[in-house]
């Protein structure tokens, strides 16, 4: 079954730590990819996507995701986290050929220390 | 520009009763898309439009929801008769849908408990 796996339900950073998400998918050919951010009783805002041409994609906030196709993954990473950081992170899948759908991982539940 | 727009934003009722939850898209969003997002199961999508025409309503739980779309600017999710496992926060989003597939604007959600 197609799918979008997040591999850690929660995270627990201090102040300053690099935090990286993994994310992969089981789909095949092209796909459009997206992370999305919901702060705690906030609704889901897009952070970054990446459509095509360089994998390294940056969003807002400082994040940056890099895709890659061999390892059908997007993991999403930021240098130095802030507490502002807490929030959920749900990485989308959209595929591209035919129809429009997109499918979200369960998501990650970051918590960052101050 | 306005958002997506949902209303109520919280809603309490009694099982057995219909519960109705709207979404307004933002003006120009060809799709519209429903989902359920709670602690067990994550955000599910549970039904999208495209152009007011249902397109996949496989993640519609059963029988007891129906999700319609009589225009452009409104749509209704309904849930008769309503049980407690319903509980949940109820997003709408929407999108243009050019071939690349746009990202999607979320709503503020309805949270619903169902008592």
């Amino acid at each position: 079954a197609q799918s979008v796996s997040q591999h850690n339900h929660h995270v627990i950073l201090s102040e300053a730590a690099s935090l990286e998400l993994g994310c992969n998918y089981s789909y095949g050919g092209t796909v459009n990819l997206f992370w999305y951010v919901q702060y705690p009783g906030q609704h889901l805002q897009l952070l970054l996507k990446y459509f095509s041409g360089d994998p390294l994609v940056k969003g807002i906030k400082g994040f940056e995701a890099e895709f890659i196709k061999s390892k059908f993954s997007f993991n999403l990473r930021k240098p130095s986290v802030q507490w502002s950081d807490t929030a959920e992170y749900f990485c989308a899948v959209t595929r591209n050929t035919g129809g429009f759908k997109t499918i979200f991982g369960a998501g990650t539940r970051l918590f960052v220390k101050a | 520009d306005a958002g997506v727009i949902q209303s109520p934003r919280h809603e309490v009722t009694e099982m057995g009763q219909e519960v109705t939850l709207r979404c307004k898209p933002i003006s120009g969003h060809d799709y519209l898309f429903w989902y359920r997002q709670t602690m067990m199961r994550g955000l599910e999508l549970l039904i999208y439009f495209n152009n007011n025409v249902p397109i996949d309503d496989s993640g519609m739980p059963e029988d007891r929801f129906s999700a319609k779309m009589p225009n452009a600017s409104f749509s209704t999710l309904k849930i008769q008769p309503s049980e407690p496992r319903d509980s949940a926060v109820y997003f709408c989003a929407s999108s243009t849908g050019t071939p690349e597939g746009q990202p999607q604007h979320f709503g503020d959600g309805t949270r619903l408990s169902i008592l």
